[in-house]
């Protein structure tokens, strides 16, 4: 299996435009996060799905952010208008849910977006 | 916030064992230690978890102390390759939001 996949890698843009991040989960995963990353605030969960439905999106920072899962393998993050503090790595992340007689939830971090906001 | 706390950095000899502490006072019965490890510009990735045994993979091994307030991850024999940011996460398996905290930053020395 590829991993999960992350696109595009890295992303510069304007203050006020739009962006929208792309993830692929692993195949067959049930869940599939989206974490944020500054050197500030560290590693932070923004929203995760089960089965294509978001269950928390309590991290989810302010109205610009939005997330969507349309199907099991594609996930977006859209920043609209971006900011400059909106600059990060944003981690895409998916984990299969245990089955019987399992008992944890490891979690498959993509390689990340690296957004700068200018 | 993070409910666990660790050293903010570590040294360690290649060759020689890490040992990275973890204190997790507040953890409840159900819920599980992980431990994950950040490598400069990558994702995390897993490293192990337990609940209050010992455990041991290819990677690490896990000591959980009796009370489970606190636990040690070991490498064995650190190479510099294992130079990464080191992170212990309580985790319910019933819920799957990780809170991840500051970890510790493991330089390995060559």
């Amino acid at each position: 299996d590829a991993g999960v996949i992350q696109s595009p890698r890295h992303e510069v843009t304007e203050m006020g435009q739009e962006v929208t991040l792309r993830c692929k989960p692993i195949s067959g995963h049930d869940y599939l996060f989206w974490y944020r990353q500054t050197m500030m605030r560290g590693l932070e969960l923004l929203i995760y799905f089960n089965n294509n439905v978001p269950i928390d999106d309590s991290g989810m920072p302010e109205d610009r952010f939005s997330a969507k899962m349309p199907n099991a393998s594609f996930s977006t993050l859209k920043i609209q208008p971006s900011e400059p503090r909106d600059s990060a790595v944003y981690f895409c992340a998916s984990s299969l849910y245990p089955r019987a007689g399992g008992s944890y939830n490891e979690q498959f971090f993509g390689p990340g977006t690296r957004l700068t906001v200018l | 916030d993070a409910k666990t706390t660790q050293p903010t950095s570590m040294d360690c000899a290649e060759g020689r064992a890490a040992n990275l502490p973890c204190n997790h006072s507040t953890i409840s019965g159900n819920e599980y230690v992980y431990w994950y490890r950040q490598i400069h510009s990558q994702g995390p990735q897993y490293i192990i978890h337990g609940l209050k045994n010992n455990e041991t993979n290819e990677m690490a091994s896990l000591i959980i102390t009796e009370d489970r307030k606190s636990s040690t991850l070991i490498l064995p024999h650190a190479t510099l390759r294992d130079t990464a940011v080191y992170y212990c996460i309580e985790g319910s398996s019933g819920t799957y939001k990780y809170i991840f905290g500051t970890g510790t930053r493991l330089k390995v020395l060559a």
